[in-house]
């Protein structure tokens, strides 16, 4: 049984560049969550969409922030522009109820 | 919106001890109660959860204990093993809402 997907594992750009970020849920669940964590802000929860419908964005931090989820097994996270203060490690999660599964994670730096 | 603490940030254990971590939640209407445990470098996974219609679930090793009218909940790990050397998180939703509110953290480390 597949777990979540997320690609690239490790994405190393610089500043100004655009960078999109890819996540397949688990098949069957119908929500999706956007996470961001660093040391310093530990676990943020940046967006989600229930039935592909975005809920909550509150957590975005700002415009160059977009998500997309145009069907069930596929969603984006971009940046643009990207900027060094976005190096985290962004993660997805699928949901079905209130239970969470986490995919393995994009490290992202930016220079 | 729901706030989630969660003491103490570090624990530090000698293998077959005990360890215990406390969570507190600020909104009585929360019911879902989900901890995760993240290795370094790797996914935070779940590993116990618990509903508000309980007060205490074992897993082998693991229990989580939830006290509605304190609006706090425990996880305990017996037995330690130097392989439960982790970060943990303790979270809560409420009914209807898919949003988990994440605990900072606390750190286990298990001396061998």
């Amino acid at each position: 049984d597949a777990g979540v997907i997320q690609s690239p594992r490790h994405e190393v750009t610089e500043m100004g560049q655009e960078v999109t970020l890819r996540c397949k849920p688990i098949s069957g669940h119908n929500s999706l969550f956007w996470y961001r964590q660093t040391m310093m802000r530990g676990l943020e929860l940046l967006i989600y969409f229930n039935n592909n419908v975005p809920i909550d964005d509150s957590g975005m931090p700002e415009d160059r922030f977009s998500a997309k989820m145009p069907n069930a097994s596929f969603s984006t996270l971009k940046i643009q522009p990207s900027e060094p203060r976005d190096s985290a490690v962004y993660f997805c999660a699928s949901g079905l109820g209130e239970t969470q599964y986490f995919g393995p994670g994009t490290r992202l730096l930016v220079l | 919106g729901e706030n989630v603490e969660q003491h103490p940030s570090t624990l530090s254990v000698q293998e077959g001890d005990s360890a215990v971590i406390k969570c507190t939640y600020s909104d009585s209407a929360s019911n879902y109660f989900p901890w995760y445990k993240q290795e370094l470098g790797k996914r935070p996974q779940l590993i116990i959860d618990i509903r508000s219609n309980v007060g205490e679930k074992k897993d082998q090793r693991i229990a989580v204990t939830l006290n509605k009218t304190a609006k706090h909940f425990s996880l305990h790990i017996t037995e330690t093993q130097p392989e439960d050397s982790a970060v943990y998180f303790c979270a809560a939703s409420r009914p209807g809402d898919y949003k988990l509110s994440f605990g900072a953290g606390t750190t286990v480390t298990v001396r061998a």
